[in-house]
Formats: structure tokens, sequence, C-alpha cells
């Protein structure tokens, strides 16, 4: 199965922003759409954005809209998603997830990565 | 862009099936064929089980199955076993390159 390896945890205080990161293989990178999906502690899936192989359309759910940011790295096959204005309702476990172009559905999820924002 | 509606808990005895639904608008459940369904274990990443409303991906049994009619999709599970005792979720395309997911569900095995 493809490895979709995540950065690891991040405690950030009210206010700053956090950036994490998902590193793919150069395939995955190149030809797949990259999802980031959070899971607030005890709470569901949600949705929050993606980007597009060429890395240069991106999506975003509207409650996230001006706060976060979906880029990608060609020199290291990684995708970024930053978030920036954290309050404590941004504590949650973020995944990364590859979608095949032209399915609509994610069929590989990195291990995620647990943000706490915390004064 | 509100969460897909699911039902909280869902249980049945082995051997039994159960059916867990997942209601959208005509905007997207009832507009797309892109509705899939992750099983999550604690801890765990989801993992994908059904595809385009009822496609499921090599190595997922076919003890699970997937249909939709209108606005609600459903996931259901027959000859229930107690390693299906975990937590699912739904999710459908909803257009312009958006993606919403349901409220999940809590499957227990009596």
């Amino acid at each position: 199965q493809v490895q979709l390896v995540q950065s690891g945890a991040e405690v950030k205080k009210p206010g700053a922003s956090v950036k994490v990161s998902c590193e793919t293989s150069g395939n995955t990178f190149s030809a797949y759409y990259m999802h980031w999906v959070r899971q607030a502690p005890g709470q569901g899936l949600e949705w929050v954005g993606v980007i597009n192989p060429n890395g240069d359309v991106t999506h975003y759910a509207q409650r996230f809209q001006g706060r976060v940011t979906v880029t990608k790295d060609a020199s290291t096959s990684t995708v970024y998603m930053e978030l920036s204005s954290l309050t404590s309702e941004d504590t949650a476990v973020y995944f990364c997830a590859r979608e095949r172009p032209r399915t609509s559905y994610f069929d590989d999820w990195g291990q995620g990565t647990l943000v706490t924002v915390t004064s | 862009q509100s969460a897909l509606t699911q039902p909280a808990s869902v249980s049945g005895s082995p051997g039994q099936s159960i059916t867990i639904s997942c209601t959208g608008t005509s905007s997207d459940v009832g507009n797309y064929n892109h509705v899939s369904w992750y099983v999550q274990h604690p801890g765990k990443a989801p993992k994908l089980m059904i595809y385009d409303v009822n496609k499921r991906p090599s190595g997922v049994s076919d003890r699970f199955s997937g249909s939709k009619s209108g606005n609600t999709a459903s996931l259901t599970i027959s000859g229930l076993q107690a390693e299906d005792e975990t937590d699912y979720y739904c999710c459908s395309y909803a257009g312009n390159g958006i993606y919403v997911f349901g409220t999940g569900t809590r499957v227990t095995v009596l």
C-alpha cells in the first residue's frame, strides 16, 4: 500500500499557525489529488481542502476559507497544510488522503498528525 | 456544506444484517454517484470500504454493500461479525471540488 507519512504532533498557542506535512512517493505526488481531513477528539471526520496534481488549483471547505492553505513541494514530494489563527476548536488529528484523478474517493491515508491548541 | 446525517449508533447480533443510512441533499448525495464509505478503528486512519455508491475495492469483504436512493445513501453489513464493531463514515462529492463527510455511526455487535 502507498505510504503517506505525516509530520509529528504539534502544540500551538491560540492565534498561532501550524503547518503539517505529508510526504508521498514521487508517483503519488505528481499524479494524485491530495486532500486534508481533520477529526477533533471524539468527533467525526471533517473535510478541510484539496490540491490538484499540478499544485495550481486548491479548494477549501467554506468554514476554513481564508485560514487554510494547501501547498506542494516537488523537490521533496511533500504536501503541506497550513492553518492560521488557531483556536482551541482546531485541536484535532489532521489526516492527508490521496485521490486518484476522476475517482472522487480517498484510497490511501496518512497516519494522522495531532495538533493541540492550548494556552 | 452541512455534514451528511448518519445515525449515531446501529447495533445487531452476530450473523444479522444492519444498514447505516447517510442523508444529504440534492446538492451532494442526490446529485452525484460519488458516495464513499470508510471504516475507522480507534486511533487509526480511515479505510475505504465502498466507492461510487456500490463498488468495493479489492480486498474488501463482499459482506459490505452500498446503495443510494434520492438524497440518502446506505451501507449494509451482512453476516455481522465482532470485528465489524467500530465507526463508519460516509462521504459525498458536493461539486466545485468540495467534499462532505457524514456525522459517523458507531456499530455495536451485541
